[in-house]
């Protein structure tokens, strides 16, 4: 079965540093989300992403964060200048239409800001 | 601003009771689903409701959209321990905002 494979599964950065979390989507999906989850909290929508733009984003997607599709395959998370407060699961998902649409998550990368 | 709230926060099951987990927006949804995520794991998608009081059936789990499309409720009969996990609403509202509720998380004992 097709599966939202994600890179690194966890990902230790000193505060201030720049971390880029990868996403590879599965292959016919056009749309593309992040999510965060900090530990023990709710999941929370960070963006969504189709046709080469951001199509969504909330509060929480501020100027420290930034998305890319770099090629055909790939998704990217850029979070610049880390604070302490980034440390948590970040998920990405994909799906075949937009958020009316089942979407599939990869099994996250952990970030942890020390 | 679009709020979804789930009650109960956590909920505590005997293996073979039934349990229900309520969901409920401030604002009228274009959908909710409805996603389990085991301890460690990431949100696995369970169902979407589209239709005003539409109700979906998945073996043992029970889904229900209000009349409203307000609230919707995820009823599970004779828990077994795979049941265990958080189970989170989620909706999109009028306008396009896509949210998640808190979470329901359930512990199932022998």
């Amino acid at each position: 079965e097709p599966e939202v494979t994600q890179t690194p599964s966890h990902q230790v950065t000193q505060m201030g540093q720049e971390v880029i979390l990868r996403c590879v989507p599965i292959s016919n999906h056009l749309y593309f989300y992040w999510y965060r989850q900090i530990l023990g909290q709710k999941v929370e929508f960070l963006v969504s992403f189709y046709n080469n733009e951001i199509s969504e984003k909330s509060e929480i997607f501020d100027d420290q964060f930034s998305v890319e599709r770099p090629d055909g395959s790939n998704f990217t998370l850029k979070i610049r200048s880390t604070k302490l407060e980034d440390s948590a699961m970040y998920f990405c998902a994909s799906s075949e239409q937009g958020l009316l649409n089942i979407q599939y998550f990869g099994a996250g990368t952990r970030l942890s800001v020390l | 601003g679009q709020q979804v709230m789930q009650i109960p926060q956590y909920q505590h099951v005997q293996e073979g009771e039934d349990f229900t987990t309520y969901c409920n927006s401030s604002t009228t949804l274009s959908n909710i689903q409805w996603y389990k995520q085991r301890p460690g794991g990431h949100p696995v998608f369970l169902i979407q409701l589209v239709k005003s009081g539409e109700v979906k059936k998945q073996k043992r789990l029970t889904f229900q959209f209000g009349e409203a499309k307000k609230n919707s409720s995820l009823h599970i009969t004779a828990t077994q321990t795979t049941d265990v996990g958080t189970y989170f609403c989620a909706g999109t509202d009028s306008w396009g905002k896509f949210q998640f509720g808190a979470g329901t998380q359930v512990v199932v004992t022998p």
